[in-house]
């Protein structure tokens, strides 16, 4: 079965710090990655996704994910937070059933 | 854009009545979902649509049912809304495979308060 696990589910970072959240797959077939962010009283919007293309994935708004199959993770980093990064941000994969499994989210609060 | 649309952002119903969430998508996209996000719980898959006429319950499907008459809209439906069913929920859609590199997309949210 597979499954998406966040470690943290709030995470707070000074402006300017590095960001760092953690997410982990278990899936028994090559996984779809995504990471999705959402502000507060809207849907997600996607983040950056990996279909095996690279395993170091660019997003929006400075944000990367690299996807390690050695450690079944696929972390959301951004070198230098901004207060406009505050949000929710959630870690899903999709195998080949074609449905889209969330991990529980992080929020990510950023102290000025 | 692709562009999900949730016929309401909130909703306050009552105890034992019947509720009815819509969802349309413009993209011709094959599959659907309804989700129902609480905190600390993040989204959890009520039903998805493969297909028109077509579903598979998710990991809570219980109190829930679905309709998918036609490929763009899929609804759901809560037969006896309770009080614990008072969350957000979210529609999806998304094309057949992964990949095909694409994405869900997703709507803004209904937030359903059951009274």
């Amino acid at each position: 079965a597979q499954s998406v696990t966040q470690l943290g589910s709030h995470v707070s970072v000074s402006e300017g710090a590095l960001v760092l959240l953690r997410c982990n797959y278990s899936s028994s077939v090559p996984p779809y990655l995504f990471w999705y962010v959402q502000y507060p009283n809207q849907g997600l919007q996607l983040l950056l996704k990996y279909t095996s293309a690279a395993t170091l994935v660019k997003g929006i708004n400075g944000f990367e994910a690299e996807f390690k199959k050695s450690e079944t993770s696929f972390h959301l980093t951004k070198p230098s937070a901004h207060m406009s990064d505050a949000a929710e941000y959630f870690c899903a994969g999709g195998g080949a059933t074609n449905k889209l499994i969330f991990g529980t989210g992080t929020l990510l609060a950023v102290q000025p | 854009d692709v562009k999900v649309t949730q016929s309401s952002r909130y909703l306050v119903k009552r105890t034992g009545e019947k509720v009815f969430l819509e969802c349309v998508q413009d993209m011709d996209h094959e599959n659907m979902f309804w989700y129902r996000q609480d905190p600390g719980l993040g989204l959890r898959l009520i039903y998805f649509s493969y297909d028109v006429k077509m579903k598979e319950k998710g990991d809570i499907p219980e109190g829930y049912s679905v309709s998918r008459e036609k490929k763009e809209r899929f609804s759901l439906i809560l037969e006896s809304a309770s009080t614990n069913q008072t969350s957000m929920y979210l529609c999806a859609s998304s094309v057949t495979s992964w990949e095909r590199g694409t994405e869900a997309f997703f709507g803004q949210g209904t937030r359903l308060t059951v009274v």
